[in-house]
């Protein structure tokens, strides 16, 4: 069956330190990827998507997140994290080609500590 | 731009009542999506509308259904609420074709007591 998982519920780091949430998904082909962060009582915002091409895709808010296929990993990563970037994280997949029925983690909550 | 809403914010009913959720898609995108997001959980899909028709269902009972209007807005509809019904119900609307992203609501708490 198709999956998402993040390994990490909680991740506290400290204002300024270098951030990497986990994301591994298991799916027949390689699908399309995306993170997306909820901050409380908030919908959902795409922070960015990998469908194909460059690895290493850019996205919002100073957020990065590397493709490897050999890992079937999309982890998301920050070079300083600030403390309003705490929130919780979710990486998600769909089948290639396909637009809805996201799959979704659990979610990584990020603590920034002051 | 107004981008995705739904209404109401909060909702509180009782177990057996039917509900129904409101949504209204980004300017311009024609499909929406709904998902459920129980407490502590990621957002699991539900079904997904296009040209005001059923075009995908994830693992939900027939109790969850809903409709897209010509002008693209949609509503979800529970019948016979259940307590594990209770959640933050996100709609998402996208625009069809390939590589096309979705963009989220705010959402609807809904609460069976």
């Amino acid at each position: 069956a198709q999956s998402v998982t993040q390994p990490d519920i909680h991740i506290t780091v400290s204002e300024g330190a270098s951030l990497e949430l986990r994301c591994n998904y298991s799916y027949g082909a390689t699908p399309y990827l995306f993170w997306y962060v909820q901050s409380p009582g908030q919908g959902l915002q795409l922070l960015l998507k990998y469908f194909s091409g460059d690895t290493l895709v850019q996205g919002i808010k100073g957020f990065e997140a590397e493709f490897k296929r050999s890992q079937s990993s999309f982890n998301l990563r920050k070079p300083s994290v600030h403390w309003s970037d705490a929130a919780e994280y979710f990486c998600a997949a769909c089948k290639r080609g396909s637009q809805g029925n996201l799959i979704f983690g659990k979610g990584t909550k990020l603590s920034v500590k002051p | 731009d107004a981008g995705v809403t739904q209404s109401p914010t909060h909702l509180i009913k009782t177990r057996g009542q039917q509900v129904t959720l409101r949504c209204s898609p980004k300017s311009g995108h024609d499909t929406v999506s709904w998902y459920q997001q129980a407490l502590g959980q990621g957002p699991q899909f539900i079904f997904q509308y296009y040209e005001e028709e059923e075009r995908q269902r994830g693992n939900f009972p027939d109790r969850f259904s809903g409709h897209q209007f010509p002008n693209y807005s949609s509503e979800l509809n529970v019948n016979a609420l259940l307590l594990g019904d209770s959640a933050l119900y996100l709609c998402a609307s996208s625009l069809t074709g390939t590589n096309s992203e979705q963009y989220f609501g705010p959402g609807t708490r809904l609460t069976v007591t």
